[in-house]
């Protein structure tokens, strides 16, 4: 069973259209971060949430954190061929201390 | 200001041998994680150490696995006897402080092919 489940599993759209990618789990996370991996690379951070309700804007992406912290969205506006890659969502359980990932978003943005 | 750094990026192994993975942290952190990402799969927490010591290995095999986190120099997971299914990108990242509300920074990943 996945802790962190992520859906759309894939996710094939035109430019300019706007998506929502979403994360989902049972169990209350003290933390929550979005990463981007790109073929043949680590992930890399895009943004940490730590409290329930919080809304962080980075540009054209959204990223809202559940009230309860068990469940996260991340929003594209108007995407572009440049946002294609890999999503990946993770959290820290709250008694925890590993970095738990969900199996990822793979977004492919045609021009 | 580098980032977390790995080497080698890929590493190719025969049936038997040993790999070693380094990972050197990025400045300033102390506490260092690695995961290992198999084909089709998620990224799968390991183990987590600091300077001298191993905080958390509920992640790791039991047999062939091991991992150091020294007081000079990088960490090192090591993989003796390599099997096939040990194929697969293995990333470390890293925190300054305990992880819990810390961001992990993630180098580049080391991807082991076992021949």
């Amino acid at each position: 069973t996945q802790l962190l489940e992520q859906s759309p599993q894939f996710l094939s759209i035109q430019e300019g259209e706007n998506l929502t990618v979403y994360c989902n789990s049972s169990s209350v996370f003290s933390s929550l971060q979005w990463y981007r991996q790109e073929p043949g690379e680590g992930p890399v951070l895009l943004v940490t949430v730590v409290t329930g309700g919080e809304v962080k804007k980075l540009k054209r992406l959204t990223f809202q954190f559940g009230d309860a912290r068990k469940d996260s969205s991340l929003h594209i506006t108007a995407a572009q061929p440049g946002d294609t890659g890999l999503y990946l969502c993770a959290g820290v359980e709250q008694a925890g201390t590993a970095l738990i990932f969900g199996k990822g978003t793979t977004l492919s943005v045609s021009s | 200001n580098a980032g977390v750094m790995q080497n080698p990026r890929h590493l190719v192994r025969r049936r038997g041998q040993e790999a070693r993975l380094r990972c050197s942290p990025m400045k300033g952190h102390s506490h260092v994680y690695w995961y290992r990402q198999l084909p089709e799969e998620g990224l799968k927490f390991m183990v987590y150490l600091q300077k001298e010591n191993i905080i958390d290995e509920s992640g790791m095999p039991k047999e062939r696995f091991s991992a150091e986190f020294p007081k000079e120099g990088p960490s090192i997971l090591r993989i003796q006897q390599v099997v096939r299914g040990d194929s697969a990108a293995y990333f470390c990242a890293s925190s300054p402080r305990d992880s819990r509300r810390e961001t992990q920074y993630f180098g580049p990943g080391t991807r082991l092919l076992v021949l």
